[in-house]
């Protein structure tokens, strides 16, 4: 069956620090990629996604790309805010398999101190 | 507006008591999902429904049952709550077809307490 593996947590930094949370997938077919956010006291919401092979997936300064060779959708930002604290969850949808459930990681809790 | 709404947002209730989490939904989409999340665990699906007849056990049904009333309502049900169903608990929705990516879409969560 499918399944995400990713960093365990929690990861504490330092403002202005780099973050790398690192996800892989097993799956078959070709999934959609994601990475979800939970902020303190809300649901998921997207953060990024990528749908191919090298596909590169971005959004409030968060990257990560879909790399099919080593099965992988690592989460990098260059310098994270004290605002990037909540739960990072990596994700994968194949819509031919599983019946086109999604298959979500752990979640990696991120504080980032001042 | 929220596109996915829960209610209610918190509920705390006493060990064999019945209890309905209620899920309604804008998007459109006809796949609904619950999911109970617990410290360290991440997210465990409960239920899925696929269209207003079709519904599915997931990974942690056992306790909980659900009622697709219409495409846009899923309801979770406890019939006679425990404890260790003390969690957040998330609704969810998703397109299906071609070109769509699979991406999910959540409310914003019941912080439920079992006494």
């Amino acid at each position: 069956g499918n399944s995400v593996t990713q960093m365990e947590g929690p990861v504490t930094l330092s403002e202005e620090a780099f973050l790398t949370i690192n996800c892989t997938y097993t799956a078959t077919g070709y999934p959609s990629l994601f990475w979800y956010v939970q902020y303190p006291g809300e649901g998921l919401q997207l953060l990024l996604k990528a749908t191919k092979a090298d596909d590169k997936g971005s959004n409030k300064g968060f990257e990560a790309t879909y790399r099919k060779e080593t099965t992988s959708f690592h989460l990098e930002k260059g310098s994270v805010q004290v605002s990037d604290s909540a739960v990072y969850f990596c994700a994968l949808t194949a819509l031919n398999t599983n019946a086109g459930k999604s298959t979500f990681g752990d979640g990696t809790t991120l504080t980032v101190k001042p | 507006d929220a596109d996915v709404t829960q209610t209610p947002r918190n509920r705390i209730t006493k060990t064999g008591k019945r209890i309905m989490l209620e899920c309604s939904q804008t998007k459109g989409h006809d796949r609904m999902y619950w999911y109970r999340q617990d410290p360290g665990l991440g997210l465990r699906l409960i239920y899925y429904s696929f269209d207003v007849k079709d519904i599915n056990k997931g990974e942690i049904s056992d306790g909980y049952s659900v009622s697709r009333q219409a495409q846009a309502k899923f309801s979770l049900s406890l019939e006679s709550a425990i404890p260790n169903q003390t969690a957040l608990y998330f609704c969810a929705t998703s397109d299906f077809g071609a070109g769509v990516s699979g991406e999910q879409f959540f409310g914003p969560g019941t912080r439920l307490t079992v006494l």
